[in-house]
């Protein structure tokens, strides 16, 4: 298995630009979320799923739209771009949808600047 | 509201001696707790999880997380260090406002030198 993979690994935008991260993976997972990573303040949810078609809003979730239509791909998408969206982006998968017992899989990451 | 504190941004050890890196919760039931590390420009590795049962849980590269629910930590242990120790570690817990949610500490950076 490939596990949880993310593209791209670096990605560089101007301020207003759109573009999707994108994240598969390959274990048959129910849950799949994205977080983003900056200095000092942990790991922070921005959109989760339960599934394929069910999506919900996580901590800091402005400026972000995602869909799941199918259980293997959860794409994450910025609408127009901002320098306050520079973070490194991770997703992650977990077989339990609800998340409660069993840990979560998480991608190589991938490091987004906006400038 | 739930949170996990990791109140040491780094924690340095010299190789060879026990490590401890502190996690401390506020849950208002009871915890899921868990342990992740992070290796340089890598994603998330899990490490350990404590839901029920014995208060001391083992898990991954030889560490182990002590529960002490008077004192509200978790903290995560290893009696010896190793150099390839060096990395983030997060504590983590579950969100019972939303079971689908999890919480994460800001990270401590353990520092292992030769």
């Amino acid at each position: 298995n490939a596990g949880v993979t993310q593209t791209p690994k670096f990605q560089v935008l101007k301020t207003g630009q759109s573009m999707t991260l994108q994240c598969a993976q390959d274990m048959n997972h129910e849950y799949m979320s994205w977080y983003r990573q900056d200095p000092g303040m942990g790991l922070r949810l921005i959109h989760y799923s339960v599934g394929a078609g069910i999506t919900d809003q996580g901590e800091v979730p402005n400026g972000y739209n995602v869909s799941r239509s199918t259980t293997e791909d959860f794409p994450l998408r910025l609408l127009s771009a901002a320098p306050s969206q520079t973070s490194v982006y991770f997703c992650a998968s977990s077989p339990d949808p609800k998340r409660r017992l069993y840990e979560q899989y998480f991608g190589p990451g991938t490091r987004l600047t906006v400038t | 509201a739930q949170s996990v504190a990791q109140p040491e941004d780094q924690v340095n050890v010299a190789e060879g001696n026990p490590l401890t890196v502190k996690c401390t919760y506020s849950v208002s039931g009871n915890p899921y707790l868990f342990w992740y590390v992070q290796y340089p420009n890598r994603g998330l590795q899990f490490l350990l999880k404590y839901i029920t049962g014995d208060n001391l849980v083992k898990g991954s590269y030889g560490f182990e997380a002590e529960f002490n629910k008077s004192q509200t930590s978790f903290h995560l242990k290893k009696p010896s260090a190793l150099v390839s120790d060096s990395a983030l570690y997060f504590c983590a817990v579950r969100d019972y406002s939303s079971a689908s949610k999890i919480i994460f500490g800001s990270g401590t950076r353990l520092s292992i030198r030769p």
